[in-house]
């Protein structure tokens, strides 16, 4: 099973700032890495694919970059919507998630 | 309206069986292979089971153990998944997913969730 770990756990910033989230994988997976952002009560929501493709309705201040074992999804300028948590997840070898980033308010 | 809506939740007692559905709407079902995924109260994700678009192929987490069956019914548009021998560490919302089209591994479009509790 290939293992993802985020970093870090949770990331206290104020909107307007730049998140940076990581996510590292215990074996390669190549750009087979999604992100995605969980709200509170809500299901999950697909934000980038394959490492660097946003999806369908994602705001251009999403990106995501890296490849092999080590991806990050950015956001450029958070707005208050965008405090949530965030989950990488690989598709390489069978599927499985990383244990998710809590992006908080400071 | 592109929706998936779960039904077939509930508590069950260890070793019972129960089973969920999903049915889509809003979009062409057949085309796209479709999963389920868990979250246990207050915990991360974790991929249950995948099916292709024409029910043919089938995949499974490892911690499934042969105890549920994913399955589709194509001309009612729902996705269903039998889960049996279920135990205590089975309890967790259980969220119905549609697959990026030509990614099976991906997905793009989420249900609300049916909550699934295991206990006696």
């Amino acid at each position: 099973e290939i293992v993802l770990t985020q970093s870090p756990a949770t990331l206290s910033l104020s909107p307007g700032e730049r998140a940076t989230v990581s996510c590292r994988a215990s074996q390669t997976v190549g750009s087979y890495l999604a992100w995605y952002q969980q709200k509170p009560g809500q299901a999950p929501r697909l934000l980038i694919y394959d490492a660097s493709y946003r999806a369908t309705g994602i705001p251009a201040r999403f990106s995501g970059s890296g490849s092999g074992t080590d991806f990050t999804l950015t956001i450029s300028s958070l707005e208050p919507e965008d405090f949530a948590v965030y989950y990488c997840q690989q598709r390489n070898f069978w599927l499985t998630f990383g244990g998710g980033t809590k992006v908080e308010i400071k | 309206e592109v929706q998936l809506v779960e039904s077939g939740g509930g508590l069950v007692q260890p070793g019972g069986s129960l089973r969920l559905s999903c049915a889509a709407s809003g979009f062409t079902f057949n085309n796209y292979d479709m999963g389920w995924v868990r979250q246990a109260p207050g915990k991360g994700l974790e991929w249950v089971s995948t099916i292709s678009d024409t029910g043919t192929s089938t995949y499974y987490g490892d911690f499934v153990k042969g105890r549920f069956i994913i399955s589709r019914d194509r001309s009612k548009n729902t996705l269903y998944v039998q889960m049996n021998s279920l135990r205590v560490e089975d309890t967790a919302v259980y969220y119905c997913a549609r697959a990026v089209s030509g990614s099976r591994w991906y997905f793009d479009l989420w249900g609300r969730g049916a909550l699934v509790t295991v206990s006696s």
